[in-house]
């Protein structure tokens, strides 16, 4: 079974501080995701990437960056948090763009 | 992406079958039909996905209309365990773009 693994299940962090949330999957995925999911707004894509140091934005990049040095690995940084950014965060990979997605269990971050 | 329409929510007597409805009348000829659930405090786990053939897995059974605008999720013999939210997603498959637009999908709780 693929395995998404997100480093850490709850977070809290103060506003202002610099964020790491980390994933790495161990099925040699070329494609990684990191999604924000809100009640009332369901999942939205923040960023993405499809191969190790390329990414795209997603629909919300506003706040956040990624890093993606290794392939298994996609990190998403929030530069600055604030309290906005209190949220469920999904990662996901998929082995190609025909494939369906595979998310770990989320990071619930809050931000005081 | 095309959008898609379904009910909020759903009961289900243990051990009947579950018949999730999904509309989506503006899919495109080379965009799939995904389905994915969502169980309390998890991320989202994939389970199906056609084109326009009907479509089985150990999972559950994918039934599309012949006019490809809407399609039905069929978990056989539902179980406690398949009290979740149901996603149904259209999404062109080999794009070069990765965005899932997740809905707010239906509720379906299974009922002892």
């Amino acid at each position: 079974d693929v395995k998404v693994t997100q480093s850490s299940r709850y977070l809290v962090k103060r506003t202002g501080e610099k964020v790491f949330l980390e994933c790495v999957q161990d099925m040699d995925h070329e494609n990684m995701f990191w999604y924000r999911q809100d009640p009332g707004l369901g999942l939205r894509l923040i960023y993405f990437s499809y191969d190790v140091k390329m990414k795209e934005k997603g629909d919300i990049p506003e706040g956040y960056s990624v890093s993606r040095e290794k392939k298994e690995r996609f990190s998403l940084i929030l530069e600055s948090a604030s309290t906005n950014q209190t949220s469920m965060y999904l990662c996901a990979s998929s082995p190609n763009w025909r494939s369906p997605l595979h998310f770990g269990n989320g990071t619930r971050l809050t931000v005081t | 992406d095309a959008k898609t329409t379904q009910p909020p929510s759903m009961d289900c007597a243990e051990g009947r079958a579950a018949n999730l409805p999904c509309n989506h009348s503006t899919i495109s000829g080379n965009e799939y039909v995904y389905w994915y659930r969502q169980i309390h405090s998890q991320g989202p786990q994939y389970i199906i996905h056609g084109l326009k053939n009907n479509e089985t897995n150990e999972m559950a059974s994918l039934i599309i209309t012949e006019d490809r605008k809407s399609s039905t999720l069929i978990l056989p013999h539902a179980t406690l365990r398949d009290t979740a939210v149901y996603y149904c997603i259209v999404r062109v498959a080999g794009g070069s773009q990765g965005n899932l637009i997740f809905g707010k999908g239906t509720k379906l709780s299974v009922k002892p």
